[in-house]
C-alpha cells in the first residue's frame, strides 16, 4: 500500500543508452513532480505535472522527457545517458498544485541511477 | 540567485539532548520555508512548513522558527531519540515555481 512508488530502485547503465523511470501514486493526488538529487545532496526540481498538464519545466536537457499517461503516473524517460546524469531521482505528489509549493508533497523512495 | 546553506553538515548527539539545526538563505523574498526529513534509501518526509508571515511552527517535539529578515531558520528537536537519526533538509520557495533545497544536516542520535 505504498503511497508513491518508483521503479526501478537501482539502475546501472552505459553511456548513450536510453532508460525510463516509472512513478505511480495511489493517493488520488492531482500533481506529481520529478526531482534530481546530485552527489552533493542538493535536490532540484525538474518537472511538475498537474492533471496531466506540464506546469514546471526547469532548465533540464531535452534528453529528459516526462510523460504522464494519467494523473496517477508520471514517468521520466532519459535519452542518450551521460555520466553527469548519475544521481538519485525522486518522484513526489501533492493533492493540488501550489505555485508556492505550499501543498504537502509525498516522496517516493528514489531511483539511484549510475551511468558508466 | 537564492542559495540555501545548512550548518553543520553532520551532527552527532547523545540520546535525550535538545538540539538545533540551522538553515540560512541569501534572498529574503521567500513565500515559505519547509523542513524535511530524509531517511537512508527513502524519500523525503515533510515535517513543518512556515509561511513567510509566520515566525514559527510546532509539531510534537519539533519547533521550526523563521527570521525572514536575517535569512535564517532553525529546527529545534527536543529530547532527541535514536529514531530521529536522519538527514534534515530545509527548502525555501520564492514562488514562480522556484524551490531551493539545502544540502542537509545528517543527524545521528546515539543511544
Amino acid at each position: 500500500d505504498t503511497a508513491v512508488s518508483q521503479t526501478p530502485k537501482y539502475l546501472v547503465t552505459q553511456m548513450g543508452n536510453d532508460k525510463s523511470i516509472k512513478c505511480e501514486q495511489n493517493l488520488g493526488h492531482d500533481t506529481m513532480y520529478w526531482y534530481k538529487q546530485d552527489s552533493k545532496k542538493f535536490l532540484k526540481i525538474m518537472f511538475s505535472y498537474n492533471n496531466k498538464e506540464l506546469i514546471i519545466n526547469e532548465t533540464v536537457p531535452n534528453r529528459f522527457s516526462p510523460k504522464s499517461p494519467d494523473k496517477a503516473h508520471l514517468n521520466l524517460h532519459i535519452n542518450s545517458l551521460e555520466l553527469g546524469d548519475s544521481a538519485v531521482y525522486f518522484c513526489a505528489s501533492s493533492r493540488n498544485w501550489g505555485r508556492f509549493f505550499q501543498e504537502t508533497q509525498y516522496f517516493g523512495p528514489g531511483t539511484r541511477l549510475l551511468v558508466l | 540567485k537564492q542559495e540555501v546553506t545548512q550548518i553543520p553538515a553532520a551532527l552527532s548527539v547523545p540520546e535525550g539532548e535538545n538540539l538545533v539545526l540551522n538553515c540560512s538563505f541569501t534572498d529574503s523574498a521567500i513565500y515559505n520555508l519547509q523542513w524535511f526529513r530524509q531517511d537512508p534509501g527513502k524519500g523525503l518526509t515533510s515535517l513543518l512548513l512556515i509561511q513567510s508571515s509566520q515566525r514559527e511552527q510546532t509539531s510534537g517535539r519539533l519547533n521550526a522558527s523563521l527570521d525572514k529578515s536575517s535569512g535564517r531558520s532553525t529546527l529545534y528537536i527536543a529530547a532527541s531519540q535514536p529514531g530521529d537519526s536522519a538527514t534534515y533538509l530545509c527548502a525555501v520557495s520564492r514562488g514562480n515555481n522556484d524551490m531551493r533545497f539545502g544540502a542537509g544536516t545528517r543527524l545521528t542520535v546515539k543511544p
